[in-house]
């Protein structure tokens, strides 16, 4: 069983869909919890993290963490065109001068349709 | 702030040969860590350079090398190349008193080995 599992897709949805990614993980120690979006050819740029459970909300994004269900999502409310990527869970268990090793899935590939 | 930059933006190479790839990390940012990510999958960590050293590891063999200059910057190598080794390699940088959710990617190196 692998560290962190996500279905890599490719999901489409049209214009306005509520988008639901997730990701579940198997190590407990995991305290950090990132979602990053990739758009073909580039690198990975954050768009939220959360630490420990609960919710966190920005904009049209919110993120979830269950622990006790080693669950994570990503909610993307009114998806758009320009939201079509990849994105990717990461996790980690620490902070400070080891937090270098994150954990990621292996993405799931977002198509937003005019 | 030109954020992490990356050099050269793709290289082809022979299996058997070397390479070497750079990364310049965002101002004022002190950490780097390297990861290889393989086609369709997530990025999977190789080492992280702190100090001039290597403070962490990730499964990669010995083939896989690195170093951390005064300046922070750092350079990846990459001996007696196999054809697994195709992928895009990307750098993050961070402060090493950060959290795991600092780490900022620069755009990646597509490396392709025939």
């Amino acid at each position: 069983q692998k560290e962190v599992e996500q279905d890599p897709g490719p999901l489409s949805v049209p214009e306005g869909a509520i988008v639901s990614l997730n990701c579940t993980y198997s190590n407990s120690a995991f305290q950090y919890f990132m979602w990053y979006r990739q758009y073909s050819r580039k690198g990975p740029e954050l768009l939220m993290y959360t630490y420990s459970s609960g919710n966190k909300e920005d904009g049209r994004f919110t993120a979830q963490v269950d622990k006790s269900s080693k669950y994570i999502s990503l909610f993307i409310r009114d998806s758009q065109p320009s939201d079509s990527a990849t994105y990717l869970c990461a996790m980690s268990a620490n902070y400070g001068g080891s937090q270098g090793n994150l954990i990621f899935g292996k993405g799931t590939k977002l198509s937003v349709k005019p | 702030d030109a954020g992490v930059t990356q050099s050269p933006t793709h290289l082809i190479k022979t299996r058997g040969q070397q390479v070497t790839l750079r990364c310049s990390p965002k101002s004022g940012h002190d950490t780097v860590s390297w990861y290889q990510q393989a086609l369709g999958q997530g990025p999977q960590f190789i080492f992280q350079y702190y100090e001039e050293e290597e403070r962490q590891r990730g499964n990669f063999p010995d083939r896989f090398s690195g170093h951390q200059f005064p300046n922070y910057s750092s350079e990846l190598n990459v001996n007696a190349l196999l054809l697994g080794d195709s992928a895009l390699y990307l750098c993050a940088s961070s402060l090493a008193a950060g959290g795991p959710y600092e780490q900022y990617f620069g755009p990646g190196t597509r490396l392709t080995v025939t």
